[in-house]
C-alpha cells in the first residue's frame, strides 16, 4: 500500500525559481525519505529526515517534516534545467525495519 | 565501480513465458529489494530480502518468484502467472542498520514488455 502522497503531481518552473514539492502521509513514521528519479532510470537519494528533525538542508535542498499534519515538503531553490526529474517521497513506519512505502512523485520541470 | 547492475536494460516476452531479471551488487548490501514501477506511478514492492536465503512477499508479489543463495545476486522471475507485467523493474539494496538510518541504493532498471 502506497503512504505517501506526493502534490502536485506535476510542476512547471523557469529556471532560477524555487520549486516547492509536498508529501502527506497516513501512519506515524521513523523518518521520511526523498528520492530524484531522472526518466527510465533508478532512483537516487537526496535526504532522509527523522521523525524527531523539523527542518534538514543539503546544498539547494531543504526538506520540513512535521509529524503533527503528517506531511513534509521539499524546496529546491535556484532550479537549474538539470533539476528535471521525478521526487518521490518515501517513508519508514515504526513497525517495518526495512521497507520503505513509497508515494506516486511529483513530476519537475525546470524550462531553461 | 562500486554499485547495482541490473541486466538486461529491455526485455521482450511472449504471453506465457517466464522471464528472469538479473539485479547484482557488489556493496556487500544485506538487504535487497525489487520494486515494480508503472507509468507515473510511484514504486510498488515485489519482494525483498533481509539475508541470504530469506526473502518476505511485498505488496504485489503473486506471480512473481525470487532467490537469495548469494549475498550479491537478487534475480527476479516473473512467471506466466502475473497476468500484466509490462512495466519497469527496479532493483534496490541497502546497508546494515536496516532503514532507520539508511538510503536505498538503486539499479538503473529493466523495462520488461510483454508481446
Amino acid at each position: 500500500s502506497q503512504q505517501g502522497e506526493e502534490d502536485p503531481q506535476a510542476l512547471s518552473i523557469q529556471e532560477g525559481e524555487n520549486a516547492t514539492m509536498n508529501c502527506s502521509y497516513k501512519t506515524s513514521i521513523n523518518n521520511l525519505q526523498w528520492y530524484r528519479q531522472n526518466s527510465g532510470r533508478g532512483l537516487v537519494h537526496l535526504i532522509l529526515i527523522r521523525s524527531n528533525e523539523r527542518e534538514k538542508h543539503s546544498g539547494r535542498l531543504r526538506v520540513t517534516l512535521d509529524t503533527s499534519k503528517k506531511s513534509s515538503s521539499l524546496l529546491i531553490t535556484a532550479s537549474r534545467a538539470a533539476d528535471t526529474a521525478s521526487y518521490f517521497c518515501a517513508t519508514v513506519s515504526r513497525a517495518g525495519s526495512y521497507q520503505l512505502t513509497f508515494g506516486k512523485g511529483t513530476k519537475l520541470s525546470v524550462i531553461p | 565501480d562500486g554499485g547495482i547492475t541490473q541486466s538486461p536494460k529491455y526485455l521482450f516476452r511472449k504471453e506465457g513465458q517466464n522471464v528472469t531479471l538479473s539485479c547484482e551488487q557488489n556493496l556487500n548490501h544485506d538487504a535487497m529489494y525489487w520494486y515494480r514501477q508503472d507509468p507515473g506511478q510511484g514504486l510498488r514492492l515485489i519482494y525483498y530480502s533481509q539475508i541470504v536465503n530469506d526473502f518476505q512477499k511485498g505488496d504485489i508479489a503473486e506471480g512473481y518468484s525470487v532467490s537469495r543463495e548469494k549475498k550479491e545476486s537478487f534475480p527476479l522471475t516473473v512467471t506466466s502467472a502475473q497476468k500484466n507485467p509490462t512495466a519497469f523493474y527496479l532493483c534496490a539494496s541497502l546497508g546494515g542498520g536496516g532503514v532507520f538510518d539508511n538510503e536505498q541504493f538503486f539499479g538503473p532498471g529493466t523495462r520488461l514488455t510483454v508481446l
